[in-house]
């Protein structure tokens, strides 16, 4: 068993949607946890991180984390076609911004104009 | 302020050669990891480089090592290549002991072993 899993997708939505994207994990000992986006030909760029249970919004971003359940989400609303791309969830077991990074293997998302 | 860079972008190798990939960090920023990430996967640890030593490490052979330099720069020599080290390599970069930022990623380098 993987310790992050995430949905492959590839998920498509119309423009506008309100998007959800899904990670769940089994190591108890995860701390921080991020969601990076990255688009065809280039590195993960950071979108939102938190080390909480609980919500933490940023613009058209919501990032979601429940540790009782082991389970983080990212909602988009209002999506746009330039957020168009694969979108990685991430934690560490430290809150260091040196701690080694476990990824999950991504969902790609298509948004339709 | 320049970001994480990479060199090069793409490479071609052939199988039983050696490979070596360079990152320069993020200004400022004094650690360096290493990832590989195979097509359609999310990237996976290979290791962590901090004043010059190896301090982490995750599950890849010995084939796979690497070095920081002075000015805090980083390569990652990779022997004996296989065709499964066709990949994309990212380096990320961060202030050791910096807490809850995030690391910076380079834009990688695409390895493809014929």
């Amino acid at each position: 068993q993987k310790e992050v899993e995430q949905d492959p997708g590839p998920l498509s939505v119309p423009e506008g949607a309100i998007v959800s994207l899904n990670c769940t994990y089994s190591n108890s000992a995860f701390q921080y946890f991020m969601w990076y986006r990255q688009y065809s030909r280039k590195g993960p760029e950071l979108l939102m991180y938190t080390y909480s249970s609980g919500n933490k919004e940023d613009g058209r971003f919501t990032a979601q984390v429940d540790k009782s359940s082991k389970y983080i989400s990212l909602f988009i609303r209002d999506s746009q076609p330039s957020d168009s791309a694969t979108y990685l969830c991430a934690m560490s077991a430290e809150y260091s911004s040196a701690s080694k990074i476990i990824f999950g293997s991504g969902t790609r998302l298509s948004i339709r104009p | 302020d320049a970001g994480v860079t990479q060199s090069p972008t793409h490479l071609i190798k052939t199988r039983g050669q050696q490979v070596t990939l360079r990152c320069s960090p993020k200004s400022g920023h004094d650690t360096v990891s290493w990832y590989q990430q195979a097509l359609g996967q999310g990237p996976q640890f290979i290791f962590q480089y901090y004043e010059e030593e190896e301090r982490q490490r995750g599950n890849f052979p010995d084939r796979f090592s690497g070095h920081q330099f002075p000015n805090y720069s980083s390569e990652l020599n990779v022997n004996a290549l296989l065709l499964g080290d066709s990949a994309l390599y990212l380096c990320a970069s961060s202030l050791a002991g910096e807490i809850r930022q995030p690391q910076h990623f380079g834009d990688g380098t695409r390895l493809s072993i014929l």
